[in-house]
């Protein structure tokens, strides 16, 4: 039973370019997180999906991010127009449902040069 | 919505000692509460879990306590080892995803 896969593992985009991270859950897994992660810091949420739907994305800056859950396929997050402010490592965890264990993948490291 | 605080940002104990990473929360209806190691350059990693009917868990060197009265929860590390230094993270839990502290930087001392 493979975990959560994430690609790529590492990104590097010029400013304003866009960015598309993709994560496929777990086997049997239909709720996905993503998460933020700037060097030493804490995981910071930005969005929690089911599949097709998008049911808590209030750690999403409202801008140039948005992120999407298809009924085929994996998770995307898509980040437009980067900027260096965007530099961080973006992690995605599956669950099979609320409140139950969620695994993480090995994380997106993104760079803006 | 969620709130979890970590306590302390770093923790350096000696080799075969204990190590106790703390955590409070906010929100009452949290009733599921996991611990992540993060080594350098790779994902959480989940260790062990407590859920809100449950005051204490273990699995052999690590345990977890939850004091749902005082709404906080720990973890407890025993007979520390070198592979033990990493990021470690806890979270609380109601309905729609993790809340995760801030993480602890334990470094485990030769």
């Amino acid at each position: 039973n493979a975990g959560v896969m994430q690609n790529p593992r590492h990104l590097v985009r010029r400013r304003g370019q866009e960015a598309r991270l993709r994560c496929s859950p777990m086997k049997g897994h239909s709720h996905v997180y993503w998460y933020r992660q700037l060097p030493e810091e804490g995981l910071k949420f930005m969005v929690y999906l089911q599949k097709e739907n998008i049911i808590d994305e209030s750690g999403m800056p409202k801008e140039r991010f948005s992120a999407e859950f298809p009924k085929e396929g994996p998770s995307i997050l898509r980040i437009q127009q980067v900027v260096r402010g965007d530099s961080a490592a973006y992690f995605c965890a599956s669950s099979p449902g609320t409140g139950g264990e969620a695994f993480f993948g090995q994380g997106t490291r993104l760079t803006v040069v | 919505g969620e709130n979890v605080e970590q306590h302390p940002s770093t923790l350096s104990v000696q080799e075969g000692d204990s190590a106790v990473i703390k955590c409070t929360y906010s929100d009452s209806a949290s009733n599921y509460f996991p611990w992540y190691k993060q080594e350098l350059g790779k994902g959480p990693q989940l260790i062990i879990d407590i859920r809100s009917n449950v005051g204490e868990k273990k699995d052999q060197r690590i345990a977890v306590t939850l004091n749902k009265t005082a709404k906080h929860f720990s973890l407890h590390i025993t007979e520390t080892q070198p592979e033990d230094s990493a990021v470690y993270f806890c979270a609380a839990s109601e309905a729609d995803g993790l809340t995760f502290g801030k993480g602890t930087h334990l470094i485990i001392q030769p």
